[in-house]
């Protein structure tokens, strides 16, 4: 089973700074197959990036991804309010375990 | 606009069963592999279960292995998951999730339900 470990957990930063977190996978994947999402308190899970850099229909372009191997990056250039949630990576591509990362945390300072 | 909505969840005594629907509309429902997920309160998702489009070919998680059942009913556009045997660590919102349209994850999701499973 691939492991999926985020960090930090908690990050606290102010409207219009720079978010980066961090997703490392226990074993190489391929790029294809890892995802992020956005998840606010009572709301499905949103899927931000998939194949590492590629951003869902409608996902601002504030919002990127990069990464290989088995180390991945979300960046958020310029923070808005509506961006402090909870974010989660994923692992799709290694069946049957669609496997998510424990999530980070980005609250505001 | 594609749309799932889940349905089904409640309180039910540990030991106890529950179906769980989840109609879609808005895409071909047909064409379009399901999934499963589940979260439990103050946790990440956990995969569950999939389904490929004709129901022949399906999946589970080993946590839930031959205690859940995943099917589908595609001329109602609905899918299903029945859960029997249901314990404290089955408490969770279940939602159903595809991929509809990209290339990669899951990009449509429902609203979730809430199976509690409790005395």
């Amino acid at each position: 089973e691939i492991v999926l470990t985020q960090s930090p957990g908690t990050l606290s930063l102010s409207p219009g700074e720079r978010a980066t977190l961090s997703c490392r996978a226990s074993q190489s994947i391929s790029s294809t197959y890892l995802g992020w999402y956005q998840q606010k308190p009572g709301q499905a899970p949103r899927l931000l990036i998939y194949g590492a850099s590629s951003r869902a229909t409608g996902i601002p372009d504030r919002f990127s991804g990069s990464g290989s191997g088995t180390d991945f990056t979300l960046t958020i250039s310029r923070l808005e309010s509506e961006d402090f949630a909870v974010y989660y990576c994923q692992q799709y591509g290694y069946s049957p375990m669609y496997t998510f990362g424990q999530g980070t945390k980005l609250e505001i300072k | 606009e594609v749309q799932l909505v889940e349905s089904g969840g409640g309180l039910v005594q540990p030991g106890g069963s529950l179906r769980l629907s989840c109609a879609a509309s808005g895409f071909t429902f047909s064409r379009s592999w399901i999934h499963w997920f589940r979260q439990a309160p103050g946790k990440g998702p956990v995969w569950v279960s999939r389904i490929n489009t004709d129901g022949s070919d399906t999946s589970y998680a080993d946590s839930v292995k031959g205690r859940f059942t995943i099917s589908r009913d595609n001329a109602k556009n609905t899918l299903y998951l029945q859960m029997n045997s249901l314990g404290a660590e089955d408490t969770a919102v279940y939602y159903c999730a595809g991929r509809i349209a990209v290339a990669g994850g899951f990009d449509s999701w429902g609203q979730g339900t809430l199976v509690t499973v409790s005395s």
